[in-house]
């Protein structure tokens, strides 16, 4: 089993809709929970962070922890066809390495 | 700032040839990260370091790869002998640890476009 798992989608949504976005993880020793979009071809880009549980909002972006229940999530209101990639949730904590989710691949319809 | 540079972009070798990835971190930023991207796998940590010394490479897969941080401006990846298995896209990352006083504060680690590397 994988320390983090997320479902590879594709998940595809209409322009305005609210986006949910998913992982588990098993490792108890996880603190620092990221959201990463990564466009076609190129490299990922950090979105938020969040440390241990609680929301947290930026813009049209929400990340949630619930470190009880081990499930993180990201979610885009009023989502627009430029949200369209791949989002990778990642977490750490005791060692700096990262621990990557397999990404979800979100497409937004105009 | 330019970001975090990778070479070559693509690369195309035959099974048994070395490859050799280069990246230039972020100025100012001491530590620098090695990942490899697959379909299957998805992003999986290869070795990082900090201040240019190793500090974990559970992530290699075999001896054929070794890395490199010879400054703190430049880093390589090498692979030797390659095979079709090592076909994946790789990429650097750098960050910048944050002091003590940002306990709640994980670095951010920021990505190269990454290098495309298939091997026949």
């Amino acid at each position: 089993q994988k320390e983090v798992e997320q479902d590879p989608g594709p998940l595809s949504v209409p322009e305005g809709a609210i986006v949910s976005l998913n992982c588990t993880y098993s490792n108890s020793a996880f603190q620092y929970f990221m959201w990463y979009r990564q466009y076609s071809r190129k490299g990922p880009e950090l979105l938020m962070y969040t440390y241990s549980s609680g929301n947290k909002e930026d813009g049209r972006f929400t990340a949630q922890v619930d470190k009880s229940s081990k499930y993180i999530s990201l979610f885009i209101r009023d989502s627009q066809p430029s949200d369209s990639a791949t989002y990778l949730c990642a977490m750490n904590g005791g060692r700096r390495a990262l621990t990557f989710g397999s990404g979800t691949r979100l497409q937004v319809q105009p | 700032d330019a970001g975090v540079i990778q070479s070559p972009r693509h690369e195309v070798t035959e099974m048994g040839q070395e490859v050799t990835l280069r990246c230039k971190p972020i100025s100012g930023h001491n530590s620098l990260f090695w990942y490899r991207q697959t379909m299957m796998r998805g992003l999986e940590l290869l070795i990082y370091f900090n201040n240019n010394v190793p500090i974990d490479d559970s992530g290699m897969p075999e001896d054929r790869f070794s890395a490199k941080m010879p400054n703190a401006s430049f880093s390589t990846l090498k692979i030797q002998p390659s095979e079709p298995r090592d076909s994946a896209v790789y990429f650097c990352a750098s960050s910048s640890r944050p002091g003590l006083a940002g306990v709640k504060h994980t670095e951010t680690q920021y990505f190269g476009p990454g290098t495309r590397l298939l091997v026949l």
